[in-house]
């Protein structure tokens, strides 16, 4: 299986911030990763795909990058509906296999 | 656009099996190339992709699940199921279904419990 290791897994900020989060493989998966933002008590919701591209209806302050083993996440300027859990997701190969999550939370 | 609703029993009985349903709204299960899936998520925990099923039938398990899961397509309801065997209270989970291997959309998700 491909491992997929998310950091921070908890990262405090503040409106208007630039965060970025870090998802590593633990081999090659070229581009072929995803993130998600994930709010209590609903389902994960796509921001990027093939690391790099924003998915329909996406804010432009969501940006992806990254290729083979190391990515990023980054929001530009932090607004108050990000405050959210973000994951990782490769589908290079079965199974496919998310990060932990990164919490981000109000400073 | 294409919606997936969940639907099932929301309580499960140790060494019971589990059989939940998607039903697939705003287009078909049979066209294009589309993977259909099925995820958990522990409470409080991360997400755990449990299978797919391809448009064609073809099926793709989580080896650590493979033994217990089924996934089938029902094309004329525009539906896919899940069948897990052998439950036990570590199944406990919210269950969603999603299209694709980039998952898109999701359905909204149905929390299932394993308990006496």
């Amino acid at each position: 299986d491909i491992q997929m290791t998310q950091s921070p897994s908890t990262l405090s900020a503040s409106v208007g911030d630039r965060v970025t989060i870090t998802c590593r493989a633990s081999q090659s998966i070229v581009t072929w990763l995803a993130w998600y933002q994930q709010k209590p008590g609903r389902a994960p919701n796509l921001l990027i795909y093939q690391a790099s591209n924003l998915e329909s209806g996406v804010p432009s302050r969501f940006s992806g990058s990254g290729s083979g083993t190391e990515f990023t996440l980054t929001i530009s300027r932090l607004q108050p509906d990000d405050f959210a859990t973000y994951y990782c997701q490769q589908y290079d190969s079965s199974p496919l296999t998310f990060g932990g999550g990164t919490k981000v939370e109000i400073k | 656009q294409v919606q997936l609703q969940e639907s099932g029993p929301r309580l499960v009985r140790p060494s019971e099996s589990l059989s939940l349903t998607c039903t697939v709204s705003g287009g078909s299960v049979s066209s294009g190339s589309d993977y259909w899936n099925w995820i958990r998520q522990p409470p409080g925990k991360g997400l755990q992709w449990i299978g797919y099923i391809f448009q064609s039938g073809g099926t793709t398990y989580n080896p650590s699940l493979k033994s217990r899961v089924t996934i089938s397509l029902d094309t004329s309801k525009r539906q896919f199921s899940l069948k897990m065997t052998s439950m036990t209270p570590a199944d406990t989970a919210v269950y969603y279904c999603a299209r694709g291997l980039r998952f898109a959309p999701w359905g909204q998700g149905t929390l299932v419990t394993v308990s006496s």
